[in-house]
Parts: structure tokens; C-alpha cells; sequence
């Protein structure tokens, strides 16, 4: 099964809220993925980190991930219409097989 | 901007048949992988080329799934006799897969969805 975690598995924000997912792994990753999927559609690349403890932004989104290199966050500040999807985490375990997450659905009330 | 490809976007099989996925990743792109990603959840890593090796293999069912890159560049999926729980999107992706950061990033095609009655 899957080693990777994400919470919350559903997330409902009004629009202009701010919005966290949380990723959590059983074992140490060499590196995090994140990726978005759109309703309908496959997941898409949005950032990696490498080093324990980096954050990274990119516009409204921060990414971390922990000094343990066991765990990692997303979060987006005034989340509008166009960040509706599931954000999958991914990492790689010791073997350097990409796990992914089990996601965070996102969606925006207007 | 390169794309992966696969075909076909829709499948829809009776269970005991066999089915087929075709993928061509982006070129130069030496790592393809197969996942498949039920409803409501992750994606799930089937199959690992690299080049024309399977360098991970270990959650395919061997006794009805079979992957083949046979010279390094597109690949097949197949699934025979297909059972109802094969029922999912079948997604593949590719990675220049060895040397400067990044090459680990992978690019999905749309995805092959599979339905079976």
C-alpha cells in the first residue's frame, strides 16, 4: 500500500481563504514532488524540494519540507477558482521509486 | 511544448478480454513509467523503464499485465483477460531520468481510461 500520506483528503474553502495540505512519509525521502491534477485531467509538475528544512514560493504557493526529511506541506494564500484539483505529494523512498501521495481534493466555493 | 502521447484516451472491454495501451514519451526521455490511478485516489507505480530495462516491475500483476519498451522509445501496456477491478485511469510518464536536478521531474500523457463491464 501506500507509505505516503496526505491530509486532509477533502478540503472546502470559500474563495480568498487560505488552503494547507500536509504530506507525511513512514520513511526518510531523498526529495518531494508536488503535482496538481484537475478535475478530468493527469497530474502535472509543480515544484521539487531537495534539502531538509527548504521552502520554496512560487506566487501564492509555499512549499515546505521538513527537517526530517519526512515531511512536507503546500500552502496556498487566497486561494481562488483556478486552484480547484487534487495536490499529490510524491517522494522518493530509498529504492528511487516515485510514491505518490493519497492527495488533497480542493475545491473553491465562489 | 513535448508532450507524452497515449492512446487510447477511452477504453471500454469486456471483463476475459484483452486490452492494449500505447504510450510515446518525450523524446530524449530515457526513463517511461506505467501507473495506474483508481478513482479518488493516488497514482500507483505499475511499471519503471529505463531505456529498454524494466528496472521496477514489483506491483504489476505479472499473471494478466505486461509492459514492453522493446527498442528504448514508446511503449505497451497490455492487460489479458482484463477483470472488472482493472476498471481505472492508466496513466504513463516519462523523465530524462539520470543527471542534472530535475531529470526525475516526470511528464504525464492525458491518461488511458479503462472501463471494464
Amino acid at each position: 500500500g501506500q507509505q505516503v500520506m496526505q491530509i486532509p483528503q477533502y478540503q472546502h474553502v470559500q474563495e480568498g481563504e487560505d488552503f494547507t495540505t500536509y504530506c507525511n512519509s513512514s520513511t526518510t525521502l531523498s526529495n518531494i514532488q508536488w503535482y496538481k491534477q484537475r478535475p478530468g485531467g493527469h497530474p502535472v509538475f509543480l515544484i521539487q524540494l531537495v534539502k531538509s528544512g527548504e521552502v520554496k514560493k512560487q506566487k501564492r504557493l509555499t512549499f515546505q519540507f521538513g527537517e526530517a526529511k519526512k515531511n512536507s506541506s503546500l500552502h496556498i494564500t487566497a486561494t481562488q477558482t483556478t486552484d480547484v484539483g487534487t495536490y499529490f505529494c510524491a517522494g522518493h523512498l530509498g529504492n528511487e521509486k516515485l510514491t505518490f501521495g493519497t492527495g488533497t481534493r480542493l475545491t473553491i466555493i465562489p | 511544448e513535448a508532450e507524452v502521447a497515449q492512446s487510447p484516451r477511452y477504453k471500454i472491454t469486456e471483463k476475459s478480454q484483452a486490452v492494449a495501451f500505447w504510450c510515446d514519451p518525450i523524446s530524449g526521455h530515457a526513463t517511461l513509467y506505467w501507473y495506474r490511478q483508481i478513482l479518488g485516489q493516488g497514482p500507483e507505480l505499475l511499471v519503471q523503464f529505463q531505456d529498454e530495462s524494466v528496472v521496477d516491475d514489483s506491483q504489476l500483476p505479472k499473471d494478466r499485465f505486461s509492459a514492453e519498451r522493446l527498442k528504448g522509445v514508446d511503449s505497451t501496456l497490455k492487460i489479458q483477460p482484463a477483470e472488472l477491478g482493472d476498471s481505472a485511469m492508466y496513466l504513463c510518464a516519462s523523465s530524462l531520468g539520470q543527471g542534472l536536478e530535475g531529470a526525475n521531474v516526470l511528464t504525464f500523457g492525458a491518461g488511458s481510461r479503462l472501463t471494464v463491464l
